[in-house]
């Protein structure tokens, strides 16, 4: 049964740090993993999506990696702002349809 | 509209009582899915309409859940005889279904249920 963990489970920084999230799962056959963002009372935002074959994916000050044999993913956040305080959830599929999620890292990023 | 939509937003019931929750998805979507999120956790998958193939019901927690979801529009997820442990965010996510591997979920602000 694939099991999907982040570390660590909160985070508060100082505006303008670089940070790293982490995010580990128990089977290595995956077909992708996601990183979502999810803000008090909304629903999730998807950030960033690897595919099984790539090692990596970037957007903005964002970089997701990808260590499938390992069973690990990290998100890379350069340079936080205070908008970027939410909770990060990863998730993994290991077919084309269901998703197994972590149960998050709640970052504050202090003005 | 240009989101996923659910409503209520809030709910609070007694326990015993039956819940309707509803989600809206993108038009034209044709995956749905339904997912439970307890405070603190991550998210359950619940179940996920893919079409009009039979839906994947095997998150459902017990009998006293079941969804409905009629061609590609609204779906219903109903909870029966509710109980104090079925106090929780329940999210809808919809997603286009044409079986691309870069295909994300798209969700919804979710309904919060408390059961008292």
């Amino acid at each position: 049964k694939q099991e999907v963990t982040q570390i660590p489970a909160a985070l508060s920084v100082p505006e303008g740090e670089n940070l790293v999230l982490n995010c580990s799962f128990t089977d290595s056959a995956i077909y992708n993993l996601q990183w979502f963002r999810q803000d008090p009372g909304k629903g999730l935002t998807s950030l960033l999506l690897i595919q099984s074959s790539q090692r990596e994916q970037t957007s903005g000050r964002l970089n997701a990696s990808l260590d499938k044999s390992s069973g690990r993913s990290t998100l890379y956040i350069a340079a936080s702002q205070p908008g970027d305080s939410a909770t990060y959830l990863c998730a993994v599929t290991s077919g084309t349809y269901k998703y197994i999620f972590g149960t998050g890292t709640r970052l504050k990023v202090l003005a | 509209g240009a989101g996923v939509s659910q409503s209520p937003s809030n709910k609070v019931t007694e326990k015993g009582k039956d819940v309707e929750l509803r989600c809206d998805p993108i038009s034209g979507h044709t995956a749905l899915y339904w997912y439970r999120q307890r405070l603190g956790q991550g998210l359950e998958f619940l179940i996920y309409f893919q079409g009009n193939s039979a839906p994947d019901k095997s998150g459902l927690p017990s009998d006293r859940f079941s969804a409905e979801r009629t061609g590609e529009s609204v779906s219903t997820l109903t909870i029966q005889r509710t109980q104090q442990e079925d106090s929780a965010v329940y999210l809808c996510a919809s997603r286009s279904g044409t079986g691309r591997v870069q295909e994300t979920q798209y969700f919804g602000p979710g309904t919060r249920l408390l059961v008292l």
